[in-house]
């Protein structure tokens, strides 16, 4: 089956600086992808939808200026997260569609913590 | 209203026992809908779609029921394993998937 790989899966970071999430599709071409962001006990969290080759679409809430995405190409999307405070520590995952299926193929997630 | 509810439970099950999850959506113009499974600190994983006409996959059953805007998903003969957190997943327009805030379930000895 389809295979979403997205790393790192953890990270530390210090206040004040940027991590950057990947997200592959191994072995599909994904036109589009989308970021989540889950914290305790929550749901899942739409944040944006990554569409390659043009502006991500952000929820409502989601500052854009802060989580940026890029989607460059048809197999990677990142997420960066610009001045990371404590309250960005969540999980985030990223998933993906293969073609026009409505199944959605998720990555490994990122614990991120900031410190 | 959010637009996908679930009981967070948890439900406390003894192995063997049968449960049974409930959703409901607020969007009627939603078009697929899914259970996924998620255990601690991992992504979810797609259990089953859910369908009108029902769908059965070994101990799971998933039933959709678009007039009342309901979905269900019962697990007979309940394993330690299936201790995660189900959840309840619609997609609508845009192809989004809108998460429930999923339903606990702890098999116990």
């Amino acid at each position: 089956g389809a295979v979403v790989s997205q790393h790192p899966s953890r990270v530390i970071c210090k206040s004040g600086t940027s991590v950057k999430i990947e997200c592959r599709s191994l072995d599909f071409q994904a036109t589009t992808m989308f970021w989540y962001r889950q914290f305790p006990k929550q749901s899942l969290m739409l944040m944006a939808t990554s569409n390659e080759g043009s502006k991500a679409t952000y929820e409502q809430g989601v500052e854009k200026d802060k989580f940026l995405i890029n989607h460059a190409s048809l197999t990677l999307s990142t997420l960066t997260v610009t001045s990371a405070h404590p309250e960005d520590s969540s999980f985030y995952i990223c998933s993906a569609r293969d073609g026009y299926s409505p199944r959605a193929f998720f990555g490994q997630g990122t614990r991120l913590t900031v410190v | 209203r959010k637009e996908v509810e679930q009981d967070p439970g948890p439900f406390n099950v003894p192995e063997g026992a049968t449960v049974a999850f409930n959703c409901t959506y607020s969007n009627s113009a939603s078009q697929s809908f899914f259970w996924y499974r998620q255990d601690c600190r991992k992504e979810p994983k797609l259990l089953m779609s859910v369908y009108s006409s029902g769908n059965e996959d070994g101990r799971f059953t998933a039933q959709l029921n678009r007039a009342s805007q309901y979905i269900s998903l019962l697990i007979r003969d309940s394993k330690l394993s299936d201790s995660a957190t189900y959840l309840c997943v619609v997609t609508g327009g845009g192809n989004k998937l809108t998460f429930g805030t999923g339903t606990q379930l702890k098999v116990e000895l």
